[in-house]
């Protein structure tokens, strides 16, 4: 059974960066790519990026692109979603979630629990 | 991008009725098209895939149909734990959402 476990919940200032991490266990990591989603508060859901960690190279929607850095450790089977330059809009809960199948990046079977972010002064 | 749009924004149906979810694609997404349920406070849970496939467990009440541009997710006689959010997304290229469904209760 896969699993994808996310770090805790943040608090930061505006202008900062956070960098939430996703441990998944129970599968094959590296062959399935890992997607972040956020959903800010009562609103709906958003693809952020993904990345297929055997490749190593990340693709992002392009409302993030250049605030935004996906990576994947294979060695411990985590991935991490970095968002710079944080507002008050960026306050949400981020999930990481996995690809379905090997050959593309949606849809989502598997769902890590969410990670709130606050972005507070 | 393609942008998806969902209809109707909240449908109000009685348990044991039919709910019919709606959901249209800016330019053809072919068969790749997934709908997921989401419980406040929860993650969202795979519904169905490739348009019409239930994810593994989704009982057989759920179904889902269409093609190209238009697309349905049906829900045969509603049980209480069936009333959340649904959306669709399209994987044709970068999978993006509609902004969901809120199915309540009648």
């Amino acid at each position: 059974q896969v699993q994808l476990v996310q770090s805790g919940a943040e608090v930061k200032k505006p202008g900062s960066s956070v960098k939430v991490s996703c441990k998944a266990s129970g599968g094959t990591f590296s062959s399935y790519a890992i997607s972040w989603v956020r959903q800010a508060p009562g609103q709906g859901l958003e693809w952020m990026g993904g990345i297929i960690p055997i490749f190593g190279t990340a693709n992002y929607a392009q409302k993030f692109q250049g605030r935004v850095t996906i990576t994947a450790d294979e060695s411990t089977s985590t991935a991490y979603m970095e968002l710079s330059s944080l507002r008050s809009e960026d306050t949400a809960v981020y999930y990481c979630a996995r690809g379905l199948s090997r050959t593309t990046v949606g849809p989502f079977d598997y769902w890590g629990q969410g990670t709130l972010v606050t972005v507070s002064s | 991008e393609i942008v998806m749009t969902q209809s109707p924004a909240t449908l109000s149906v009685s348990p044991g009725e039919r709910a019919t979810l709606s959901c249209r694609a800016s330019q053809s997404v072919s068969s790749n098209l997934a709908w997921y349920q989401q419980k406040p406070g929860q993650a969202p849970r795979l519904l169905i895939y490739g348009a019409s496939t239930r994810a593994t467990g989704i009982p057989a009440r759920f179904s889902g149909s269409g093609s190209g541009t238009e697309f349905t997710l049906t829900i045969s006689s509603l049980q209480s734990e069936d009333f959340a959010v649904y959306y669709c997304q399209q994987y044709n290229n970068w999978p993006f959402f509609g902004q969901g469904t809120k199915l309540e209760i009648k």
